[in-house]
């Protein structure tokens, strides 16, 4: 079945360490999306991508970084300059830029200790 | 920039009932889709519903229909024959097509309905 991935579904993380979460998507689709959701603030873009080997900030790209080698894979790395990140994460996917709605991953849920 | 405001942080509904949910953007584009995505406590998103802005005429999914008006920039969801497993919240969303199209969701309504 086609869909996204994404893993681990839970993380736990000292202060101070990176951690990189995982998005793997086999729809074929061209743009890639990050979102992070807090209670009572719905969800924020972190990063997005419409290509390989491109990508663009989203509203809260701060403390964030994403790579797009392959068109399948969109991995996020919350860095240790990220000031708050206990958080869900939601990877998308969508075909085209221009097209059609955005299908999620079931989220990644990270916990700062 | 984009925004979406849902003004119900949470509602309830008996089961059977209907129920609408509010939703306003804001845009000074003519082509762009909007969406109403639903989240179960399971936190996987599930699109509901979807409209393009150039179609004047309501999209209707089963028991989920929304009312769509253009010039007030106004996109409520109806929800008919309510369900237990209707409970979630609902997010409303706005696309906007162009080099930097993204997907900029509202802050989301609870919704419970109780038997």
């Amino acid at each position: 079945d086609g869909g996204i991935t994404q893993s681990p579904k839970y993380l736990f993380r000292k202060e101070g360490q990176n951690v990189t979460l995982s998005c793997e998507q086999n729809l074929n689709h061209d743009a890639m999306y990050w979102y992070r959701q807090d209670p009572g603030q719905g969800l924020r873009l972190i990063y997005y991508s419409q290509i390989v080997n491109d990508f663009q900030k989203g509203d809260i790209a701060e403390g964030y970084s994403v790579s797009r080698e392959k068109k399948e894979s969109f991995p996020l790395t919350v860095t240790s300059a990220q000031k708050n990140p206990t958080a869900f994460y939601l990877c998308a996917s969508r075909q085209g830029p221009n097209t059609g709605e955005l299908f999620f991953g079931e989220g990644s849920r990270l916990t700062v200790l | 920039a984009q925004t979406v405001t849902q003004s119900q942080p949470e509602m309830s509904v008996q089961e059977a009932e209907t129920v609408t949910l509010s939703c306003t953007y804001d845009t000074s584009e003519n082509n762009y889709y909007l969406f109403w995505y639903k989240q179960p406590p399971s936190r996987q998103m599930i699109l509901v519903i979807r409209q393009e802005a150039y179609k004047q005429q309501n999209a209707t999914e089963n028991r989920f229909s929304v009312n769509f008006q253009k010039a007030a920039k106004s996109f409520s969801l109806k929800i008919s024959d309510s369900q237990l497993g209707d409970t979630a919240m609902y997010f409303c969303a706005s696309l906007h097509t162009g080099t930097a199209s993204k997907l900029t969701f509202g802050t989301g309504t609870r919704l419970q309905v109780t038997l």
